[in-house]
């Protein structure tokens, strides 16, 4: 119940294209949803985050869906570039008590030139 | 500018001999944790201090301890090892517990044991 599971694993994209990177949680507690980006050789670094009061958020290229009836959420990054190449984690934490992070197992994203 | 700092980046110690990796941080955050991350795996929760009572992970091995002399530094003491204990730590730092509060990650120190 405290699992996230991400998928890809990997992902190839061409520059310009949508890179979409799933995730799927089973604990209905989970109340805050980020998105970490983490480049080879650095830590990661909060990128997105969304609650389940929304739908959707948008930053930019970058675009949180959230589904609460599915128990789904998903990092949409448009026209993606060489420099958006990094592994990507989701995480969810509890809004009750230490909110630790549980993360997704991470999506390795390359962005062909 | 505020960061997170690890030290050393890289260590190599040999199997069974102690090793502390240190972390510091200039945000003045009340919390900090450390984290194991194995390659190609999501960052695992070793501990974590809120200011300074300390909160261990029920499945964080003995083998691993934690220091927190000030506000400013934590430190991670590996006692005794083993290979399995080749990992990239992470030190991450957050304002307050609280849901919504975002953990700064420092570089990491990626540790080999020989």
């Amino acid at each position: 119940q405290q699992q996230v599971k991400q998928s890809p694993q990997s992902l190839i994209v061409q520059k310009g294209g949508i890179s979409i990177i799933n995730c799927a949680y089973e604990n209905t507690a989970f109340d805050y949803f980020p998105w970490y980006q983490q480049f080879p050789g650095k830590g990661p670094a909060l990128l997105i985050a969304i609650r389940p009061d929304v739908s959707e958020k948008k930053e930019g290229r970058f675009t949180i869906s959230f589904n609460k009836s599915a128990k789904q959420f998903s990092l949409h990054i448009m026209d993606s570039q060489p420099g958006d190449s990094a592994t990507y984690f989701c995480a969810a934490s509890l809004s009750t008590g230490f909110q630790k992070l549980v993360f997704g197992t991470g999506t390795r994203l390359l962005v062909s030139p | 500018d505020a960061m997170v700092i690890q030290n050393p980046r890289y260590q190599v110690t040999q199997f069974g001999k102690p090793v502390t990796l240190s972390c510091s941080q200039t945000l003045n955050h009340n919390v900090m944790y450390w984290y194991q991350q194995k390659s190609s795996q999501a960052p695992k929760l070793l501990f974590h201090y809120y200011d300074k009572d300390f909160n261990n992970e029920a499945d964080t091995p003995d083998n691993f301890q934690s220091r927190r002399p000030n506000t400013s530094f934590c430190f991670l003491d590996i006692r005794s090892p083993g290979l399995g204990d080749a990992a990239m730590y992470l030190c991450a730092t957050s304002r307050d517990r609280g849901t919504g509060y975002e953990q700064y990650f420092g570089p990491g120190t990626r540790l080999t044991v020989t």
